[in-house]
């Protein structure tokens, strides 16, 4: 695809399940956010991947949440034992290097219930 | 801590008027200034950005000002239209990997 591919576009969950949410970068963008988006407030850093590191976890909110990226392209976000503050819109975006970031995926609304 | 401020919260303007959204930044060590916009249902596209070496940049109907000395800067829609109607977010950039600090957005509504 073109774009920054995020999938489910939607999920559903009960408090205490676990769950994952997955990028798909752009072809070649070797940097790789997430980012976090509860209703009515600005975009919360969560990581950051270049290629398969991850130099900077400091956004992450707690020891429930973790990501890895492989291969250098797609990225899994995994939030255990979900609670219900975890409801928001996690988005992904990707960047080429040099440069900031540009392209956002339509993000994943994770519903907590 | 916010680390960007951004106001204000919700904007209504009306068609071919002049939108303007004003943030500020305490870090000094922020070095690029993006502007992102945000329809329903997408995630946030880059707009325009700024470096703080020039007070103002324009592309098309879009300028951004830019005040390094009071650490504010801002977003001028010209003749607003409909299809601006979308929420803005001003960020600020630091960091060799270009780590995006996001303000916590404005709803433009921009009505016929």
């Amino acid at each position: 695809g073109a774009g920054v591919s995020q999938s489910p576009s939607n999920k559903v969950t009960e408090k205490g399940k676990d769950v994952e949410l997955r990028c798909d970068p752009i072809s070649g963008h070797t940097a790789l956010y997430w980012y976090r988006q509860s209703l009515g407030q600005g975009l919360e850093f969560l990581i950051y991947f270049q290629g398969n590191s991850a130099p900077d976890k400091s956004g992450l909110p707690s020891d429930r949440f973790s990501a890895e990226r492989t291969g250098g392209s797609v990225s899994t976000l995994t939030i255990q034992r979900t609670q219900q503050e975890d409801s928001a819109v996690y988005l992904c975006a990707s960047s080429p290097p040099p440069g900031t970031v540009k392209y956002f995926g339509a993000g994943t609304r994770l519903s907590v219930l | 801590q916010q680390q960007v401020k951004q106001s204000p919260q919700s904007l209504i303007v009306q068609k071919g008027g002049i939108s303007i959204i004003n943030c500020a930044y305490e870090n000094t060590a922020f070095d690029y200034f993006p502007w992102y916009q945000q329809f329903p249902g997408k995630g946030p596209a880059l707009l325009i950005a700024i470096r703080p070496d020039v007070s103002e940049k324009k592309e098309g109907r879009f300028t951004i000002s830019f005040n390094k000395s009071a650490k504010q800067f801002s977003l001028h829609i010209m003749d607003s239209q409909p299809g601006d109607s979308a929420t803005y977010f001003c960020a600020a950039v630091s960091g060799g990997y270009q780590k995006v600090t996001f303000g916590t957005g404005t709803k433009l509504q921009v009505i016929p």
